[in-house]
């Protein structure tokens, strides 16, 4: 069993639609939850970052963490045809020296 | 004034040959990865250095040797490419960061996609 999950996808959703992307993981160590956006042929770009518990907005993004379901979502409202991307989620442990563990990916498709 | 460039772009070249990789960047971070991305996009960390210290070194096959003349440059040497061998590169770099430090943005470079014939 891979220590984070995600659903690989494809995602296709109309324009203007709110998007729901999710990770589940095993270790229950894990403290720092990212999510990165990459664009086709591109390197991956952080979008959010948080540690814990709880939520994070930024404009039309919000993560969300569940340490007690081991679940971590990334929501996208109005999303946009610019926000067609695959979107790694990723998280790391409060004691690893840098050391970020990656999800497969989900490739997600906006359609004008 | 790219921030984490990556040469070449594109690699192709035959089973059993050696080849580099560079990574250079200029945002004086002290940290800096290298990740394989095969073709099912999972994404996992290979090496990391961070003051030309290595600090971490995954499993991976001892034909893999990275190096780092200072901190801006981290290279990547493969001896005796294989058919396996065939995927994205990429490099990352990041501020210092210890054992106890959680808020490490890493920023990666465009990538170098080999392909093994």
């Amino acid at each position: 069993q891979k220590e984070v999950e995600q659903d690989p996808g494809p995602l296709s959703v109309p324009e203007g639609a709110i998007v729901s992307l999710n990770c589940t993981y095993s270790n229950s160590a894990f403290q720092y939850f990212m999510w990165y956006r990459q664009y086709s042929r591109k390197g991956p770009e952080l979008l959010m970052y948080t540690y814990s518990s709880g939520n994070k907005e930024d404009g039309r993004f919000t993560a969300q963490v569940d340490k007690s379901s081991k679940y971590i979502s990334l929501f996208i409202r109005d999303s946009q045809p610019s926000d067609s991307a695959t979107y790694l989620c990723a998280m790391k442990r409060y004691s690893s020296a840098s050391k970020i563990i990656f999800g497969s990916g989900t490739r997600l498709s906006i359609r004008p | 004034d790219t921030a984490v460039s990556q040469t070449p772009k594109y690699l192709v070249t035959q089973m059993g040959n050696d080849k580099s990789i560079k990574c250079e960047q200029n945002l004086g971070h002290d940290t800096m990865y290298w990740y394989k991305q095969d073709s099912k996009k999972f994404l996992k960390i290979m090496f990391s250095y961070n003051n030309k210290e290595l600090i971490i070194n995954e499993t991976v096959p001892n034909r893999f040797s990275p190096k780092s003349p200072d901190k801006a440059h981290l290279n990547l040497h493969i001896n005796s490419l294989e058919l396996g061998d065939s995927a994205v590169y990429f490099c990352a770099s990041s501020q210092l960061s210890t054992p106890t430090s959680g808020s490490d943005t890493q920023y990666f470079g465009p990538g170098t996609r080999l392909t093994v014939l």
